[in-house]
């Protein structure tokens, strides 16, 4: 089945211009992440959301940042007031998890690469 | 708080050798989720090898095992017949079996080793 795609896939800003990323989960995946990658650096938590309930978003760095999952499927992580330390990779993940074993695995998509200028 | 860390930034192999890459990682919790993910230059995340901390059988998949030794919290993995499609960052991943605030199963990482396969 299709995985979790994420667009756009490269997004140049200017600073103090408003972005919005989007993320596709995987059809039916209760679970879904937004992670910010800075480069040479491992995944950080941005927030978590189970179905359409934003439940953590305790690693968003800013009120410039904003996340949303309307209707349990698609999520779109807008950013506020570009500025120069948000340049990063935005990488999307959901999982199924049902309760059952090892449904809490998480896919990723393939990242929104942001620079801001 | 539960940390990961990776202390080979790079490491390279001659196809078809095996080589070994390191992760520790600390957290007072008993019953955990260890991860490898992998990622290619085209920067999707793959997962490569899951261990449950309650299991003492250490995880295999096909050519890629792990070496878990939770005493010394390290969670090293193995990639034996290295291929040239193996070069990639590779990510050491922490996930607290019990879910935290917010019912939350966030993924912990380290820094990232990258590891090239020469032909």
């Amino acid at each position: 089945g299709a995985g979790v795609s994420q667009s756009p896939r490269y997004k140049v800003a200017k600073r103090g211009q408003d972005v919005a990323l989007r993320c596709d989960p995987i059809s039916g995946h209760v679970s879904l992440f937004w992670y910010q990658q800075a480069l040479g650096q491992g995944p950080e938590f941005l927030t978590y959301f189970q179905n359409e309930a934003q439940l953590d978003k305790s690693g968003l760095p800013s009120d410039r940042f904003f996340a949303e999952r309307p209707e349990g499927s698609v999520s779109t992580l807008k950013i506020q007031r570009t500025q120069q330390e948000d340049s990063a990779v935005y990488l999307c993940a959901s999982s199924l998890d049902d309760g059952r074993p090892r449904t809490d695995t998480q896919y990723f998509g393939p990242g929104t690469r942001l620079t801001v200028l | 708080a539960q940390t990961v860390t990776q202390s080979q930034p790079e490491m390279s192999v001659q196809e078809a050798e095996t080589v070994t890459l390191s992760c520790t990682y600390d957290t007072s919790e008993n019953n955990y989720y260890l991860f490898w993910y992998k990622q290619p230059p085209s920067r999707q995340m793959i997962l490569v090898i899951r261990q449950e901390a309650y299991k003492q059988q250490n995880a295999t998949e096909n050519r890629f095992s792990v070496n878990f030794q939770k005493a010394a919290k390290s969670f090293s993995l193995k990639i034996s017949d290295s291929q040239l499609g193996d070069t990639a960052m590779y990510f050491c991943a922490f996930m607290n079996l019990l879910r935290n605030a917010g019912n939350n199963r966030k993924l912990i990482w380290g820094l990232g080793t990258s590891l090239a396969v020469n032909p």
